[in-house]
């Protein structure tokens, strides 16, 4: 079955713009995680959705947010960008309930703010 | 939090040889703990998983050992291949329920 697509892969911004980043999970996943990832902090929790609501969220400013849709796909958003959201920025899918823990990524999206 | 702390940080073996990482984590209630390989260009990939009622677990070349009591917790790969070298996570599922992960171990496998 088709993994975690996670869309645009490359795209470059300029300081003070936004950007949106889409993720579809493996059909039938009703859970979405996104982290950030960087050479200097590694892998950072931004937020889980389940069932459009979100469950947990790191900690990240609130110029990061995001969503989920009915059919369990999810956006992320990150407004007033700046040079330090330079990142791949990474989506997980997993089951929910008994399988919650078991996460799925996909490729990623890499950010690049100049 | 939980805090997850991973070493080393690189790590270069021969081909052939055996290989291991070491992971450490704070909070005494995490009860999953999963290792993610992650490859150029490429989002990290499950490799191996244990939870909290095993202390160990292997597959194939991969083994992962688990000792809550020190609250640390390693992969072994033996028999290295060059297809082997990647970078290598932990993580651990704490009480807040959020995975943290380690900062990860660049693994080089040279012939």
């Amino acid at each position: 079955k088709a993994g975690v697509t996670q869309t645009p892969r490359y795209l470059i911004k300029t300081r003070g713009q936004q950007v949106t980043l889409s993720c579809s999970p493996i059909s039938g996943h009703r859970s979405v995680s996104w982290y950030q990832q960087t050479p200097g902090q590694g892998l950072q929790f931004l937020f889980e959705y389940f069932s459009e609501t979100q469950r947990n969220k790191g900690n990240f400013p609130g110029r990061f947010s995001g969503r989920q849709f009915s059919n369990s796909r999810s956006e992320m958003n990150v407004s007033t960008l700046e040079l330090g959201d330079s990142a791949l920025y990474l989506c997980a899918s997993s089951p929910g309930g008994a399988g919650a823990n078991v996460l799925t990524f996909g490729a990623g999206s890499r950010l690049t703010v100049l | 939090g939980e805090n997850v702390e991973q070493h080393p940080s690189t790590l270069s073996v021969q081909e052939g040889d055996s290989a291991v990482i070491k992971c450490t984590y704070s909070d005494s209630a995490s009860n999953y703990f999963p290792w993610y390989k992650q490859e150029l260009g490429k989002g990290p990939q499950l490799i191996i998983d244990i939870r909290s009622n095993v202390g160990e677990k292997k597959d194939q070349r991969i083994a992962v050992t688990l000792n809550k009591t020190a609250k640390h917790f390693s992969l072994h790969i033996t028999e290295t291949q060059p297809e082997d070298s990647a970078v290598y996570f932990c993580a651990a599922k704490g009480s807040w329920g959020k995975l943290q992960f380690g900062a990860g171990t660049q693994v080089v496998v040279t012939p």
